[in-house]
């Protein structure tokens, strides 16, 4: 069973720049989600993609956009970066329709803007 | 989502039971309790969950009071490998809803 994956591990932009996150569900899961987590706090949900759409969101303005692909896999796009975006983004996987609705963390990527 | 109250943090004797605790007095009837930890750096990962009764896997215990409004997470023996930040979520389990992460638990295993 493959884990949940996500890249890049690391990135650096410039405020003002746009980024593209991307992550690979794990085998089996059609359902994605994406946080953010700032130093010292616990992760803050941002959205969730359900069928290629999206099935929830949090309090993230609307520059924060996701896809998500047919094999399930994800793209968190964030435009227009401020300094207060730098934190830790986390994808989430989970399997909606199964009665099992665990979700399971990739290893994040560090964002830093500057 | 109901919130929930965890001590800030705490430590443990490697080799003893890590018990931690969670107070959610307004859980409602059909949110389940949540465990997740994190490690330093990594992505959160899933521990365990349950709704009313108590729950046991390879990794941990959990106990859930009567009454549902605590529980308490148990490490049977625990390892440096389980320091790491604790955090309890309860969530209602429609596949569709977000984890609310607090600040959790940030629990040391002592040598």
């Amino acid at each position: 069973e493959t884990g949940v994956t996500q890249s890049p591990t690391h990135l650096i932009k410039t405020r003002g720049q746009q980024v593209t996150l991307r992550c690979s569900s794990q085998s089996g899961h059609n359902t994605v989600s994406w946080y953010q987590q700032a130093l010292g706090q616990g992760p803050q949900f941002i959205f969730q993609y359900y069928r290629e759409e999206e099935n929830g969101r949090g309090n993230f303005p609307p520059r924060f956009s996701g896809l998500q692909f047919p094999n399930y896999s994800s793209e968190l796009n964030v435009n227009a970066l401020e300094l207060d975006d730098s934190a830790l983004y986390l994808c989430a996987s989970s399997s909606m329709g199964t009665g099992r609705y665990e979700q399971y963390f990739g290893p994040g990527t560090r964002l830093t803007v500057t | 989502d109901a919130k929930t109250t965890q001590p800030t943090s705490m430590d443990c004797a490697e080799g003893r039971a890590a018990n931690l605790p969670c107070n959610h007095s307004t859980i409602s009837g059909n949110e389940y309790v949540y465990w997740y930890r994190q490690i330093h750096s990594q992505g959160p990962q899933y521990i365990i969950h349950g709704l009313k009764n108590n729950e046991t896997n390879e990794m941990a215990s959990l106990i859930i009071t009567e009454d549902r409004k605590s529980s308490t997470l148990i490490l049977p023996h625990a390892t440096l490998r389980d320091t790491a930040v604790y955090y309890c979520i309860v969530r209602e389990d429609f596949g569709n809803e977000k984890l609310t992460f607090g600040t959790g638990t940030r629990l040391t295993i002592i040598p």
